[in-house]
């Protein structure tokens, strides 16, 4: 399967900044999508990321909140503007493996709080 | 819309006894592809299995087994003399669109079923 990365792994942050998400994928992928599971909850898509097309973002969530970049076939970027405690919650990437029938595998995800 | 639910928040069984994880969905597609994942402690998302919606075959991986039935819409995860490594939340999830078919195979999750395996 896919192996996927993420950067930072955890961050503990201060309200009103921001914070950029990495994600890497050994292999070339069409799709990447951000998903957002705050405490104790279920995963909820932010948006979908199509390399070399703007993101498609899922109701509730815009793009001046949550800019995302997808450069290349194998990374993408997820960054969360102007924090509040709010946005504390794990953020994942998530790619499907052509090699895998399009299974769609996870990254580790970022633990994100923000103070 | 789409949705899943889990009902079963949370379970708690002895190591070596049998236990089923519910899933129920609604969908209005007639192509759709069902999902369990295993999120232990650590947070890492873990797939189980992947099954499409003209696929009701119950399926067996190890101690593992899936039991899909398009008549009650459920999909249903036993795992059979479970072990404490099993100790996870265990997600259910439904996609509507055929994956890399040009439209992004959107996930939609359960809420998740903690389950919790003693000595």
């Amino acid at each position: 399967s896919a192996v996927i990365s993420q950067k930072p792994s955890r961050d503990i942050c201060q309200r009103g900044t921001s914070l950029t998400i990495q994600c890497q994928v050994d292999s070339q992928v069409t799709m990447m999508f951000w998903y957002r599971q705050q405490p104790g909850q279920s995963l909820t898509l932010i948006a979908t990321a199509n390399q070399g097309s703007e993101a498609t973002y899922e109701s509730g969530f815009v793009i001046d909140k949550f800019p995302i970049s997808r450069p290349n076939l194998t990374f993408s970027t997820l960054t969360v503007s102007n924090m509040s405690p709010e946005d504390s919650s794990i953020y994942l990437c998530s790619v499907e493996d052509p090699r895998q029938g399009y299974e769609q595998y996870f990254g580790p995800g970022t633990r994100l709080t923000v103070t | 819309a789409q949705k899943v639910t889990q009902a079963q928040t949370e379970i708690s069984v002895v190591e070596k006894e049998d236990v089923t994880l519910d899933c129920v969905y609604e969908t209005r597609d007639t192509t759709y592809y069902l999902f369990w994942y295993k999120q232990p402690p650590s947070g890492e998302l873990v797939f189980l299995i992947r099954r499409n919606s003209f696929d009701e075959q119950n399926e067996i991986s190890g101690r593992y087994s899936w039991n899909f039935q398009k008549s009650t819409s459920s999909f249903n995860f036993t795992i059979t003399a479970s072990q404490v490594v099993d100790s996870a939340v265990y997600f259910c999830a439904l996609s509507e669109d055929l994956p890399s078919t040009g439209t992004a195979s959107k996930l939609t999750f359960g809420t998740g079923t903690r389950l919790q395996v003693t000595l």
